[in-house]
């Protein structure tokens, strides 16, 4: 059965640090893997997407990086802001038959405090 | 483009009760699905169609029914309410091109079934 495993749960840092979440799968045969964000109250909005080819993608402060060898990702905030208070959800697809029926993680809960 | 809307935002029923969730995209995208997001748990899927007329069903598909007679529309029925389908139902429409493209969340409908 397909899994997508986070850590951690939560985590709370101060405005302007650093922080990196991981996230482990094992989701075969791997198509791709996306970072999402989700306020709270909101529906997750899509950060980054990486295919099997592709080790690292950035989009603003957030950056991700894939290990399709180790099957690991990690998303990595840099000098975090009050608004990156959130649920940071993994997401992974398989490319096996012609549905859409991606594998969802439970999320790391992001704090930041001022 | 208004995205991805749901309506309505909050719902409480009592157990037995019907009552139909309302989903719509305006982005023209054949597939839409339905999950439920529960606390500590990742979102799982209900049911998903991958265009008018076609509909199949998720991980947790009991007690919920489907229909898609137009691209636009994807409404959720829960038949017989009952306390175990308290939770937050998330609609997402996505371009049935593969999955690389990117999946758009609505707002949430919160439910509280007593």
């Amino acid at each position: 059965k397909n899994q997508v495993e986070q850590s951690p749960q939560s985590l709370i840092i101060l405005e302007g640090k650093n922080c990196t979440l991981q996230c482990n799968y094992t989701v075969s045969p791997f198509s791709n893997l996306r970072w999402y964000k989700q306020d709270t109250g909101r529906g997750p909005v899509s950060l980054t997407i990486m295919t099997f080819s592709e080790n690292t993608k950035s989009n603003g402060r957030y950056t991700a990086t894939l290990d399709a060898d180790t099957k690991q990702s990690s998303l990595h905030i840099t000098a975090s802001q009050l608004s990156d208070s959130a649920s940071y959800i993994c997401v992974v697809s398989d490319s096996s038959g012609g549905s859409y029926i991606p594998t969802f993680g439970r999320g790391t809960s992001l704090i930041v405090h001022p | 483009n208004a995205g991805v809307t749901q309506t309505p935002k909050f719902q409480v029923l009592k157990t037995g009760q019907s009552m139909t969730l309302q989903c719509a995209q305006d982005m023209n995208h054949e597939y839409m699905s339905w999950y439920r997001q529960d606390p500590g748990m990742g979102l799982r899927l209900i049911h998903y169609s991958v265009g008018a007329g076609i509909t199949d069903q998720g991980e947790v598909p009991n007690g919920y029914n489907v229909s898609r007679s137009t691209t636009e529309d994807f409404p959720l029925r829960l038949l017989s309410a009952a306390p175990s389908q308290t939770s937050v139902y998330f609609c997402a429409s996505k371009s049935a091109g593969g999955s690389s493209y990117e999946q758009y969340f609505g707002p949430g409908t919160r439910l509280t079934v007593t």
